[in-house]
């Protein structure tokens, strides 16, 4: 089992559509986790870290279940401009920061 | 802040030639990363650093690839002898001890032939 695994996708949504991306990690003494950017053929950029207590950044809404291991991402009104690679990081072991797959939005007009 | 620099930004070689990948961290960040992006396998983590001490190289995928971080501010990422399969985009990360966040740098993007 990979430790950090999500939906590859790709996500095709209208723009204003509502999409949420599920990230789940395996150590469950992971400590730290991230959402990250990525637009084709550049490098990953910081979105938001994901608190304990959930947290919101304009549009964006990231949530942390330990219980059952996940993090994940909601995006409002999503807008063409969403579209882009986003991966989450968990630290895995450690100090380690380990991403998952990516999965791929494309909004569409 | 100048960010995380990386060269060569792309590089072009022959199977069976070394190639040196370089990186200069954000000053003052203590954690450096490498990275190794593929479509097939998405972000890899190769090696991390702490205090440029190497802590975790589990990720390294055979004795070909060896990576070093005589200071603070730079790292190297060696690969030798070279491969096709290694064809990917190598990224070098320095990690805020504040935030956690990492900071990535634009990433070398290699070919073997």
């Amino acid at each position: 089992r990979k430790e950090v695994e999500q939906d590859p996708g790709p996500f095709n949504v209208p723009e204003g559509a509502t999409v949420a991306f599920n990230c789940t990690y395996s150590n469950s003494a992971s400590q730290s986790f991230f959402w990250y950017r990525q637009d084709c053929r550049k490098e990953p950029k910081l979105l938001m870290s994901v608190y304990s207590s959930g947290n919101e950044d304009g549009r964006f809404t990231a949530q942390l279940n330990r219980a059952s291991q996940y993090i994940s991402l909601l995006i409002r009104d999503s807008k063409l401009s969403d579209s882009a690679t986003y991966l989450c990081v968990v630290n895995s072991v450690g100090d380690d920061m380990r991403f998952g797959a990516g999965t791929r939005l494309t909004v569409k007009p | 802040d100048a960010g995380v620099i990386q060269s060569p930004r792309h590089e072009v070689t022959e199977m069976g030639q070394e190639v040196t990948l370089r990186c200069k961290p954000i000053s003052g960040h203590n954690s450096l990363f490498w990275y190794r992006q593929t479509m097939m396998r998405g972000l890899e983590l190769l090696i991390y650093f702490n205090n440029n001490v190497p802590i975790d190289d589990s990720g390294m995928p055979e004795d070909r690839f060896s990576a070093k971080m005589p200071n603070a501010s730079f790292s190297t990422l060696k690969i030798q002898p070279s491969e096709p399969r290694d064809s990917a985009v190598y990224f070098c990360a320095s990690q805020s001890g504040n935030t956690g966040e990492l900071f990535f740098g634009e990433g070398s993007r290699l070919t073997v032939l």
